[in-house]
């Protein structure tokens, strides 16, 4: 019963190629995220969405598309994949209402997936 | 420039031997400090949460401190199983947005040896 799973833990694949690593959650929340950690271990927030609706957008190359069919769920596609993306990528969720004053909710994690391009 | 600054970026420690890591920050509209552990090839696990400076918040071996520039994990008599990165995040009120957003720091690599 893990509370933020994502498939695949693991990818190989080739410069050009296209994948999609999912995401879901069980917790009941209503935002998810897509961190990224490079190899010196740095987390850096990708993008957010809240109740499906995409939040925060950061600087990424638009080869990646975060896609969130219900509020359980964030996928993340990544087309044409270049050596420079392998990374780990972890999908995070808490519940947050926008415009409410408490927006400090605790992010809880998965287990990562270890992308690398070859 | 980094927002969060973790030191020391490593840590190693004897069994039993006492120590403190420190995150400080230099975020304003801060809404809530957190303090995770990251395992090896394992997602970052949540321990603390602090909001408000003097507040402090303990489990078995770690308590979290907080003031208005910086946090403190103290680790009292550790051992062998703490070993793992200590990852500090600030959330804090994005402009974009209503949502807040995280930052994290580099992280303290902590190695606690019998």
């Amino acid at each position: 019963d893990t509370a933020v799973s994502q498939t695949p833990k693991y990818l190989v694949t080739q410069m050009g190629n296209d994948k999609s690593i999912k995401c879901e959650q069980n917790l009941g929340h209503d935002t998810m995220y897509w961190y990224k950690q490079d190899s010196k271990k740095f987390l850096k927030i990708m993008f957010s969405y809240n109740n499906k609706e995409l939040i925060i957008n950061e600087t990424v190359p638009n080869r990646f598309s975060p896609k969130s069919p219900d509020k359980a769920h964030l996928n993340l596609h990544i087309n044409s994949l270049e050596l420079g993306d392998s990374a780990v990528y972890f999908c995070a969720s808490s519940q947050d209402h926008p415009g409410s004053r408490s927006t400090g909710n605790t992010i809880y994690f998965g287990e990562g997936s270890w992308l690398t391009v070859v | 420039e980094d927002q969060v600054t973790q030191s020391p970026e490593a840590l190693r420690l004897q069994e039993g031997e006492s120590s403190s890591l420190n995150c400080s920050y230099t975020v304003s509209g801060l809404r809530g400090l957190f303090w995770y552990r990251q395992d090896p090839g394992k997602g970052p696990e949540f321990l603390f949460t602090l909001y408000s400076a003097g507040e402090e918040k303990e489990k078995e071996r770690l308590k979290a401190t907080l003031t208005k520039k910086e946090s403190f994990l103290h680790i009292t008599a550790p051992k062998p199983e703490d070993s793992a990165t200590y990852l500090c995040a600030v959330r804090v009120k994005d402009r974009g947005s209503t949502l807040g957003r995280l930052y994290f720091g580099r992280g303290t690599q902590l190695t606690v040896w019998p």
